[in-house]
């Protein structure tokens, strides 16, 4: 079955600065990759998604590339900001719907003021 | 994600008890998930439906049980076979070209 790696499991930024979350992913078959914000104790949000037809996906402040040769897709956060301190999830199905997602361990991005 | 939602919003459950977690959307979706999270270990599935009267076992669904009566419940118990069940639980659902969305989950705790 599917499975998702997500690095760095931790990452602190200068706010202003831009963070990078990589995930890789091992199913050829994946075709969906969304990823998800979760503040303390709140539910994960969607915050970008992409389809395996598009290399790049981008939403204001926010970016998600992806490779499907290389089986990896990455988020791209410009001019953090301390409201975008949470922890990230990456995830990773075959299709868009009513099938389930992989997700990775997740990475807890702290933007300092 | 205002459509799921999830009761009660912390549970307590003591050895040899079994506990259901409730799951409700109104977002007409035709599949739901049941997650649980742990610190450090990401999202992992318990269960899934894709549709009415049927459901899937996810990676850890043992000590888990799951029903799927009608289209907007999808209620799972926590059976005392489940021997660590201290956790959040997560309850999502998608359309048929969606994403998923998750309710507001359920922390529970065992005594």
């Amino acid at each position: 079955g599917e499975n998702v790696e997500q690095h760095p499991s931790t990452l602190s930024v200068q706010e202003g600065d831009s963070a990078v979350i990589k995930c890789t992913y091992s199913d050829s078959a994946s075709n969906y990759f969304p990823w998800y914000k979760q503040e303390l104790g709140k539910r994960p949000q969607l915050i970008i998604d992409i389809r395996s037809n598009v290399g790049e996906k981008k939403d204001q402040r926010i970016a998600v590339t992806l490779n499907k040769t290389a089986k990896h897709f990455s988020l791209h956060i410009t001019e953090t900001q301390p409201e975008d301190s949470a922890v990230y999830f990456c995830a990773a199905s075959i299709e868009a719907g009513n099938t389930p997602l992989v997700f990775g361990k997740g990475t807890r991005l702290s933007v300092i003021a | 994600d205002g459509g799921i939602t999830q009761s009660p919003k912390y549970l307590f459950r003591k050895e040899g008890q079994n506990v259901t977690l409730s799951c409700e959307q109104n977002l007409n979706h035709d599949a739901m998930y049941w997650y649980r999270q742990d610190p450090g270990q990401g999202l992992r599935l318990i269960y899934y439906s894709q549709i009415v009267n049927d459901f899937q076992k996810g990676d850890i669904a043992e000590g888990y049980s799951v029903s799927r009566e009608k289209k907007e419940s999808f209620p799972l118990t926590v059976t005392s076979a489940q021997k660590n069940p201290t956790a959040f639980y997560l309850c999502a659902s998608s359309g048929q070209v969606d994403t998923q969305y998750f309710g507001p989950g359920t922390r529970l705790t065992v005594l």
